[in-house]
C-alpha cells in the first residue's frame, strides 16, 4: 500500500461546478495535511494545509480532514479553466522531517 | 515570500558529463531538499538536508550526491550523467512541514 494515494484522474468537471479531489494516508500517526497545484511544466506551489479535523475555508478552496478515516479532500468551489492543473497531496509524519507525496490527479475544468 | 532559486530553468549535458544543479533559498530556512519528477512516476526524494553539511539519502540516491556548505545553498550532483537521469528537478526549502518549491530545471542528457 502506498503512503498517500490518490486517483491520478484525469477529472473532469464543467466550469462552475465543484471539484472534488480526495487522498487518503497509510500512517495513521500523520498530522500536517498539504495540497498543492501544479500546471503543466511548472513546479508545485502550496495552496491549502490543515492541521486539524473538519474544515478549512479560504476562498474558493476548502480543504477537509478526517483523521480517523486518514481521508483529506480539497473542494474547489466555482471551478475556473485556470483551476485545471495536477493536485498533489502530501503528508507529514511525526519526526519526518519531509512530506510524502501522492502521485498528484490531473484536473480539467471545461468551458 | 520566501524565494527558492535554481540556477538553470533548462539543461543539456552529455553523457558522462559531471552536472551541478544549484539551489539558493533567502529564508534562512533548515530543511532542504532536491526531487526529480517524471510522468507517471511522481515526486521522487533523492537527497534532502536539514542542517549545514549534514545531509540524508531520499528513495532514489543513486548516481547522485549533494552538498550543503552553507544554510542557503544546497547542491545536486550528477557525477557521470546518463541518460536515465533526463528529468525535471526540482528543489524546496521548509522551515518546519510546508515546502517552497524553485522554478524546477528541465535536464536533458543526450
Amino acid at each position: 500500500q502506498k503512503e498517500v494515494e490518490q486517483n491520478s484522474g484525469p477529472l473532469s468537471v464543467p466550469e462552475g461546478a465543484i471539484a472534488s479531489l480526495n487522498c487518503t494516508y497509510s500512517d495513521r500517526g500523520s498530522q500536517s495535511f498539504f495540497w498543492y497545484r501544479q500546471y503543466s511544466g511548472k513546479s508545485p506551489e502550496l495552496i491549502m494545509f490543515i492541521y486539524s479535523n473538519g474544515d478549512k475555508e479560504d476562498g474558493r478552496f476548502t480543504a477537509q480532514l478526517n483523521k480517523a478515516s486518514q481521508y483529506v479532500s480539497l473542494l474547489i468551489r466555482d471551478s475556473q479553466p485556470s483551476d485545471s492543473a495536477t493536485y498533489l497531496c502530501a503528508v507529514a509524519t511525526p519526526g519526518a522531517q519531509k512530506l510524502v507525496f501522492g502521485q498528484g490527479t490531473r484536473l480539467t475544468i471545461n468551458p | 515570500d520566501v524565494k527558492v532559486t535554481q540556477s538553470s530553468r533548462y539543461l543539456v549535458k552529455r553523457t558522462g558529463e559531471k552536472v551541478f544543479l544549484e539551489c539558493v533559498q533567502d529564508m534562512d530556512h533548515e530543511n532542504m531538499f532536491w526531487y526529480r519528477q517524471d510522468p507517471g512516476l511522481g515526486l521522487r526524494l533523492i537527497y534532502f538536508s536539514y542542517d549545514v553539511k549534514m545531509k540524508e539519502k531520499g528513495d532514489i540516491p543513486e548516481g547522485y550526491s549533494v552538498s550543503r556548505e552553507k544554510k542557503e545553498r544546497f547542491s545536486l550532483i550528477l557525477e557521470s550523467a546518463s541518460t536515465n537521469q533526463t528529468s525535471m528537478y526540482l528543489c524546496a526549502s521548509s522551515l518546519r512541514r510546508g515546502y517552497t518549491f524553485g522554478s524546477g530545471t528541465r535536464l536533458t542528457v543526450v
